[in-house]
C-alpha cells in the first residue's frame, strides 16, 4: 500500500557515494515516467525521464532504470553532492492521461 | 527564460476570508496545472487547463476552490471561503503542447496558511 502520514522515507549517504532512489508505481498501464527533485521552499524540478519501451536511461550524473515486470523505477545518483539533498519524487502517466506523483523520498547528503 | 512565476509567494489570511493565487505560464505552454501539496497528501492535482479551457477539474475539493484562465499567460485559483484545511503549498505547473514526453515545469509555488 501507499505510504501514509507525516514521515518520508530518508535516504542518508556520504558526499561521493552513490545514491539510489526507489520507487514503486501503481498502474500498469502507465507508460511514461519522470523523477523531479524539490528542494526546500522550491517547486519540484524535471531531472530525467524515460517511456516505458525503454529500461535504462543515463543522464548527467544520474540514471534511470525502470522495471515493467515489477513496476520498479529507481534513480541513480553518482557520486552524490550536498546540493544533491532534496525530496525525489517519481511520477507516472497512465496514456494520456495527467501525472500522479509518488510520496516522496529524502535525500540527505553530509559531507 | 522566467519559468513559471506565482504569486503571492506568501499568503496567511483569516478563516472565511477570500483568497487567490496567480499563476504565468512559461510562454508557448498549451497547458497549465495546479496541485496543492501537503505532507499528509503530498502532491494533488486541483484541475488543469489546456488552451485556456479547463479540462479536468475532479481534484478540486470542494465548490469553495474555483479557477480561471482568462488568457495563455495568466492563471487565478481562488478559494471562498478559506478554510483552515485549506492551508497547503500551491503550484502551478506548465508544459507543451502534449504532456506526453513534455515534463512539467513548476513554480516555486504560494504557501498559504488560514487562521
Amino acid at each position: 500500500g501507499e505510504s501514509v502520514g507525516l514521515h518520508l522515507p530518508t535516504l542518508s549517504v556520504q558526499e561521493g557515494d552513490n545514491s539510489i532512489i526507489n520507487c514503486a508505481y501503481s498502474n500498469s498501464a502507465s507508460d511514461y515516467f519522470i523523477w523531479y527533485k524539490q528542494e526546500s521552499g522550491k517547486g519540484p524540478q524535471f531531472i530525467i525521464d524515460i517511456r516505458s519501451n525503454m529500461d535504462k536511461r543515463q543522464g548527467q550524473r544520474v540514471t534511470v532504470l525502470l522495471n515493467k515486470t515489477v513496476k520498479h523505477l529507481s534513480l541513480q545518483i553518482a557520486a552524490t553532492q550536498p546540493g544533491d539533498s532534496a525530496v525525489y519524487f517519481c511520477a507516472e502517466i497512465p496514456g494520456y492521461s495527467t501525472l500522479t506523483f509518488g510520496k516522496g523520498t529524502m535525500l540527505l547528503v553530509s559531507p | 527564460d522566467a519559468g513559471v512565476i506565482q504569486s503571492p509567494r506568501h499568503e496567511v489570511t483569516e478563516m472565511g476570508q477570500e483568497v487567490t493565487l496567480r499563476c504565468k505560464p512559461i510562454s508557448g505552454h498549451d497547458y497549465l496545472f495546479w496541485y496543492r501539496q501537503t505532507m499528509m497528501r503530498g502532491l494533488e492535482l486541483l484541475i488543469y487547463f489546456n488552451n485556456n479551457v479547463p479540462i479536468d477539474d475532479s481534484g478540486m475539493p470542494e465548490d469553495r476552490f474555483s479557477a480561471k484562465m482568462p488568457n495563455a499567460s495568466f492563471s487565478t485559483l481562488k478559494i471562498q471561503p478559506s478554510e483552515p484545511r485549506d492551508s497547503a503549498v500551491y503550484f502551478c505547473a506548465s508544459s507543451k503542447r502534449a504532456s506526453f514526453n513534455s515534463p512539467l515545469h513548476f513554480g516555486n509555488g504560494t504557501r498559504l496558511t488560514v487562521t
